[in-house]
């Protein structure tokens, strides 16, 4: 188990351009999350998945964001006509059906110029 | 307006004392708390939590209590050992509601050798 993995690292892109992130959870996961993150902040909850299910939005998700997770195994986070305000780090985070805990993947670093 | 504060951005301990880490939280919905470490680079990793039912939880050298009633929940690291240098969030959750986690902005620990 390589536990939850992010895909890319790193992503830098000029306002305007859309961006797309992968998340692959722990394999056994069925629920799956996506978070945001500013500097001197904790993570701010974006989505949340139970298997290919989107079941819950914050109103953070502005409709510039989507999230897909097609088949329930990996998520994908879209930002269209990025903007300077977007740049953030991505956390996803996978957990079991019924429990609280959060495995978290490393974090995907988004700069927008 | 935060649900979740952690009013001190940063500790530093000697290694071998206690290090006390402090949250605290206004919606009194809030019904399950964890704590989470951060490395520089990596995700947040999962340490310790504790329900609404009990007001105090221990695992090894980690000790989480919790005063519903004065809202405010703390985290114990005794003896504290310079790998415990990390920050430290805290979360909340309704259970009943989602699977939304409010996060606290974190404390930097910095255990002294």
């Amino acid at each position: 188990d390589t536990g939850v993995s992010q895909d890319p690292r790193h992503k830098i892109t000029k306002r305007g351009q859309n961006v797309t992130f992968r998340c692959d959870p722990i394999s056994e996961h069925n629920r799956l999350y996506w978070y945001r993150q500013t500097l001197g902040q904790g993570p701010e909850f974006l989505t949340y998945f139970q298997n290919e299910a989107q079941l819950e939005k914050s109103r953070l998700l502005s409709d510039r964001f989507s999230a897909e997770r097609p088949k329930g195994s990996f998520s994908t986070l879209e930002i269209q006509r990025t903007e300077q305000g977007d740049s953030a780090m991505y956390l996803c985070a996978s957990s079991f059906d019924g429990r609280f805990e959060q495995f978290f993947g490393p974090g995907t670093r988004l700069t927008v110029l | 307006d935060q649900q979740v504060k952690q009013n001190s951005p940063s500790l530093s301990v000697q290694e071998g004392r206690i290090s006390i880490l402090n949250c605290d939280y206004t919606n009194s919905m809030f019904d399950y708390f964890l704590w989470y470490k951060k490395y520089p680079a990596e995700g947040p990793t999962f340490l310790i939590s504790i329900s609404s039912i009990k007001d105090k939880n221990e695992d090894g050298r980690f000790t989480v209590f919790l005063n519903k009633s004065a809202k405010h929940l703390s985290l114990h690291i005794v003896p504290s050992q310079p790998g415990d240098s990390a920050v430290y969030f805290c979360a909340a959750s309704v259970r009943n509601y989602g699977q939304n986690f409010v996060f606290g902005p974190g404390t930097r620990l910095s255990v002294l050798p």
